[in-house]
């Protein structure tokens, strides 16, 4: 069974920083990688499908890269409503363990 | 708009039996493969299982912790997804989201299983 390493798993970031959260898969999944963020008592929302493809609605500091096995989430400037957790998924498939991302 | 709206959890024994439905809205849901994950309190989303199109068969693949108690169902008719969860434990205690392996539902639906 394919496993999804995401770190870290806790990441402490002020307003306006820089975050990249990494997830890797334990063999080549091509492109097939969705990012989610996570609140509380809500389901996941997709932010990144198909590892760089920014979903309409969701703002422009995220970002998605890699293929194969090697993927991150960017997000360029923090904003408050962006601490949360998230996720990285094979698609349809295997979770991340999680990035929780809090304030500084 | 993708809409996924779960529905059918509770409070059951240990040993009972109950079925989560999904509402879905939005997409071709004939076209799509459907999954179902879920969340125990604290913790990450697991995979539970997924059933593909009829198209491409209607077969459903399960994780080995349900494997042999939950069945995963489809009625296209009514664009809705099932699960029937039977011999439940207290470790099946969470939350159960559907997804068409992109979009999630808003709140999913929660199951407790305690005696």
């Amino acid at each position: 069974d394919i496993q999804m390493t995401q770190s870290p798993s806790s990441l402490s970031a002020s307003v306006g920083d820089r975050v990249i959260i990494t997830c890797r898969a334990s063999q080549s999944i091509s492109s097939d990688l969705n990012w989610y963020q996570q609140k509380p008592g809500k389901g996941p929302k997709l932010l990144i499908s198909s590892a760089s493809n920014l979903r309409s609605g969701v703002p422009s500091r995220f970002s998605g890269s890699g293929s194969g096995t090697d993927f991150t989430l960017t997000i360029s400037s923090l904003q408050p409503e962006d601490f949360a957790t998230y996720y990285c998924q094979q698609r349809g498939y295997i979770f991340g363990q999680g990035t929780k991302l809090e304030t500084k | 708009e993708v809409q996924l709206v779960e529905s059918g959890g509770g409070l059951v024994k240990p040993g009972g039996s109950l079925r989560l439905s999904c509402a879905a809205s939005g997409f071709t849901f004939s076209d799509a493969w459907m999954t179902w994950v879920r969340q125990a309190p604290g913790k990450g989303p697991e995979w539970v299982g997924r059933i593909k199109s009829k198209t491409d068969g209607g077969t459903a693949d399960y994780a080995a912790h349900v494997q042999g108690r939950f069945t995963i169902s489809r009625d296209d008719s009514k664009n809705t997804l099932y699960l029937q969860m039977n011999s439940l434990k207290t470790e099946d205690t969470a939350v159960y989201y559907c997804t068409d392996n992109y979009y999630y539902g808003v709140q999913g639906t929660l199951v407790t299983v305690s005696s």
